[in-house]
């Protein structure tokens, strides 16, 4: 039972272009979204993140959309850069659990081409 | 201030040993949790402990697998009698405390390969 969908294995983008990651989830009871990105060796680093009572969140290059009616939310990427290529998990949290028990997707790998 | 240590990298047992992976969380940390990756797939929950004490174990298998966090040292995730089926990359994550806004910090991992 895949709760978190990243249904794009991998997406291929220019340098200086936008990326969009997409990530979709079944369970309602998810209230917290993120981000983490992941390079070969080494483990997840946490990117952004946005809470269900929010419908966007930005930091710098990254801005995270979550549409709850739709459940679904993105990562956007702006502009993107040959060191943003790795892969990237969505991850959601559910109400009432542990705040570090999060609930992963498969992952995007990002290609930024120079 | 050193992040998350887990050693060692790489582990490789034969069918029906024991593996043994520790995680040293980073300084002022006293969350744990433990994550398991297989193949093609993303990293799902195993187990979340503070100092000796197992807080939620609702993603360890209900045989062969354990974990501990004891009042002095790393955490420990143990299999015993590995499978083929164990061979993952297992990672150790850490935080400071239990907030909502509250990120893991995660280590490097273990690759197990069990031949």
């Amino acid at each position: 039972d895949q709760q978190v969908k990243q249904n794009s294995p991998s997406l291929s983008v220019q340098e200086g272009r936008i990326s969009i990651l997409n990530c979709d989830y079944t369970n309602s009871m998810f209230d917290y979204f993120l981000w983490y990105k992941k390079y070969p060796a080494e483990g997840p680093t946490f990117l952004i993140s946005i809470s269900s009572i929010k419908d966007k969140n930005e930091d710098g290059r990254f801005t995270v959309f979550l549409n709850k009616s739709a459940k679904h939310l993105s990562l956007h990427i702006v502009p993107s850069q040959p060191g943003d290529s790795a892969v990237y998990f969505c991850a959601a949290r559910a109400g009432g659990t542990s705040y570090g028990k999060l609930t992963f997707g498969q992952g995007t790998i990002l290609t930024v081409h120079p | 201030n050193a992040g998350v240590m887990q050693n060692p990298r790489h582990l490789v047992r034969r069918r029906g040993q024991e593996a043994r992976l520790r995680c040293s969380p980073m300084k002022g940390h006293s969350h744990v949790y433990w994550y398991r990756q297989l193949p093609e797939e993303g990293l799902k929950f195993m187990v979340y402990l503070q100092k000796e004490n197992i807080i939620d174990e609702s993603g360890m298998p209900k045989e062969r697998f354990s974990a501990e966090f004891p009042k002095e040292g790393p955490s420990i995730l143990r299999i015993q009698q590995v499978v083929r089926g164990d061979s993952a990359a297992y990672f150790c994550a850490s935080s400071p405390r239990q907030t909502e806004n509250e990120k893991l910090f995660f280590g490097s991992g273990t690759q197990l390969s069990v031949l």
